[in-house]
């Protein structure tokens, strides 16, 4: 079985700031890790994913993400925020064995201050 | 990219008529697509996974008889909300994914409101 943590449901950060968004997940398996924003009343837009090879791993807006095996975590970081960047994030869970069943967290609420 | 849609975006019915949701996949093949449920501030849970030319399998607690799905052809999966209910009321997302890739793909989803 799979699952997701997501450490926070709400995190607010000054423009400009550094974001950092938790996610640790358990797997049995070799997991599949995403994070994917959504918008009010939008539909899931995939930022970055870890499937294999670099760990550190580069998505859209500037966000990136480290799988650290060790920690089971998969969080998500950004240098500096922007109040686009204002909206609901959420970390997934995956694999091939499960037949890319994705299993989200609960999600994360950023906040941008001006 | 690869693209999904579903149709409609929104729709409101009244208590006991059903609904039906569809989603495709625009510009590839899904042998498997997914159905997810999500209420006001909280995350997706994943309701069934649809099979093209078997029949669903649903997540325990969601009952099938309920939430007909139908995945008549590689490029289209239904959800049917029978007799639906206001409880029934929530966002209902799709996703897909060709086959041997591991990213999903989600439609924009349907927003569900029933008087």
């Amino acid at each position: 079985a799979q699952s997701v943590t997501q450490l926070g449901s709400h995190v607010s950060v000054s423009e400009g700031a550094l974001v950092l968004l938790r996610c640790n997940y358990s797997s049995s398996v070799p997991p599949y890790l995403f994070w994917y924003v959504q918008y009010p009343n939008q539909g899931l837009q995939l930022l970055l994913k870890y499937t294999t090879g670099a760990t550190l791993v580069k998505g859209i807006n500037g966000f990136e993400a480290e799988f650290k095996k060790s920690e089971t975590s998969f969080h998500l970081t950004k240098p500096s925020a922007h109040m686009s960047d204002a909206a609901e994030y959420f970390c997934a869970v995956s694999s091939n064995t499960g037949g890319f069943k994705t299993i989200f967290g609960a999600g994360t609420r950023l906040f941008v201050k001006a | 990219g690869a693209v999904v849609s579903q149709h409609p975006s929104r729709v409101i019915c009244k208590s006991g008529t059903s609904v039906k949701i569809e989603c495709r996949s625009l510009d590839f093949q899904a042998t498997t697509m997914f159905w997810y449920r999500q209420f006001p501030k909280q995350s997706l849970m994943l309701m069934a996974t649809s099979n093209e030319g078997s029949k669903a399998t649903y997540e325990q607690g969601v009952e099938k008889d309920k939430f007909l799905i139908n995945h008549a052809s590689l490029t289209l999966s239904t959800l049917t909300v029978t007799s639906a209910h206001p409880e029934d009321s929530s966002f209902y997302i799709c996703s897909a994914g060709p086959t041997s890739v591991e990213t999903q793909y989600f439609g924009p989803g349907t927003r569900l409101l029933v008087l």
